[in-house]
């Protein structure tokens, strides 16, 4: 793996399903970082994490959970997704707060 | 509350330069993000300040007044791969980054 990675690509999902993100980071960064970002608006953050065994919420945390357990990985999950969640998921990290964010290629979901 | 404005869209011609403005209203200041997202892929770093004036990068400048809540993001000698969206982006007090909406940057021929 070179720097982070993110699962599915895409996905399209039925209203009410369970849906887990998966994000994955091999560069040791101690914070990492859950966003959406849907057309006209910034990027918004929904959960983040400063570093294993923390996390805390964003600006959108609502209808999302995220876990923390180990230093690589960031999984956010949708409990019951509804279309209003329908957007481009982007996970990323950084080494230090207030260093820059490295990106994953993001996740295109559709909830319909 | 917290706002970046940016403007939505700009066009420009290749070779020439362009220059793309932030503002931003945020609880607290610990650096502004220049990002660049071409379209259908992960933003990417160019820049940050946290200091007041200009920091150059190559072709890219990044210039800050925090007294007045405002930043430009300069391109010289524009290449047709520079089209994309460029996105502005401030720290606050709890080390968030706070995004704008993004610029989309159309080069012409």
């Amino acid at each position: 793996i070179a720097g982070i990675t993110q699962a599915p690509t895409s996905q399209i999902l039925a209203a009410g399903r369970r849906m887990t993100l998966r994000c994955t980071q091999d560069m040791r960064h101690n914070a990492m970082y859950w966003y959406r970002q849907d057309l006209g608006l910034g990027l918004r953050l929904i959960h983040y994490s400063n570093t294993a065994g923390t996390t805390g919420k964003g600006e959108v945390p609502d209808g999302y959970s995220v876990s923390r357990a180990n230093t690589d990985d960031f999984p956010l999950t949708l409990a019951s997704a509804v279309p209003s969640q329908t957007s481009v998921y982007f996970c990323a990290s950084s080494d230090d707060l207030n260093n820059e964010q490295f990106f994953g290629p993001g996740t295109r979901l559709t909830v319909l | 509350g917290q706002n970046i404005d940016q403007p939505t869209e700009m066009t420009a011609t290749e070779g020439a330069i362009v220059q793309i403005n932030c503002t931003y209203q945020t609880s607290g200041f610990n650096g502004l993000f220049w990002y660049q997202q071409h379209a259908g892929e992960a933003p990417t770093f160019l820049s940050y300040n946290v200091l007041d004036g200009l920091e150059e990068k190559g072709r890219f400048s990044s210039f800050l007044s925090r007294s007045k809540g405002y930043s430009y993001l300069l391109l010289k000698e524009l290449q047709m791969k520079d089209s994309a969206s460029y996105l502005c982006a401030v720290m606050d007090s709890n080390y968030q980054l706070i995004w704008g909406a993004g610029t989309k940057l159309i080069i012409k021929p």
